[in-house]
């Protein structure tokens, strides 16, 4: 069972632009929800995240929105840079059991032309 | 910090052998994950240990998988014995105690099965 669903896949944006990738989730216990960066040859690494008490949580150029009704949160990139073209995954975290793993989204591929 | 540190960082082996995939934790973090990548199947949990003891394996694909972590600072997986089907990139993070710590993954052993 697909618990966090991603969209899109893959992502063309030119340099300068917002770059929006979306998450749904279905487990209404997930009380954490971190987005990842990763880099061919690299594991993922940690670029910012939320807790669903807030709407919204801006680090820089990274701003992360939640819609805890609409079991959907999403990664805004602006004034997007080639230096971000990566592989993005939106998680969630917790549930019933206190599960501390992380539930991964499929991932997009996000390529910035210059 | 040298991060997790993992090894090998490529493996090939031919189908039916043992391998045995090495993971050193970031000193201090109390847990441990195993987690599988592949196009097909994205970022998927194996196993997680929490103080070295396992808490959830329900990600573990069959018998054939087996994961340990006799003390703080060293875990392994092994599959035995592998198929083609196994081929994937392998990834372990670390994470200290706490909801919202972060999972630090290691660079990831790249399995090729032939």
């Amino acid at each position: 069972q697909q618990q966090v669903k991603q969209s899109p896949q893959s992502l063309i944006v030119q340099k300068g632009g917002i770059s929006i990738i979306n998450c749904a989730y279905e487990n209404t216990a997930f009380d954490y929800f971190p987005w990842y960066q990763q880099f061919p040859g690299k594991g993922p690494a940690l670029l910012i995240a939320i807790r669903p008490d807030v709407s919204e949580k801006k680090e820089g150029r990274f701003t992360i929105s939640f819609n805890k009704s609409a079991k959907q949160f999403s990664l805004h990139i602006m004034d997007s840079q080639p230096g971000d073209s990566a592989t993005y995954f939106c998680a969630a975290r917790g549930g019933d059991t206190g599960r501390r793993a992380l539930t991964f989204g499929s991932g997009t591929r996000l390529q910035v032309q210059p | 910090d040298a991060g997790v540190i993992q090894s090998p960082r490529h493996e090939v082996t031919e189908m039916g052998q043992e391998v045995t995939l090495r993971c050193k934790p970031i000193s201090g973090h109390n847990s441990l994950f195993w987690y599988r990548q592949t196009m097909m199947r994205g970022l998927e949990l194996l196993i997680y240990f929490n103080n070295n003891v396992p808490i959830d394996d329900s990600g573990m694909p069959e018998d054939r998988f087996s994961a340990k972590m006799p003390n703080a600072s060293f875990s392994t997986l092994k599959i035995q014995p592998s198929e083609p089907r196994d081929s994937a990139v392998y990834f372990c993070a670390s994470s200290q105690q706490g909801l919202i710590s972060p999972l630090h993954f290691g660079n990831g052993t790249r399995l090729t099965v032939t």
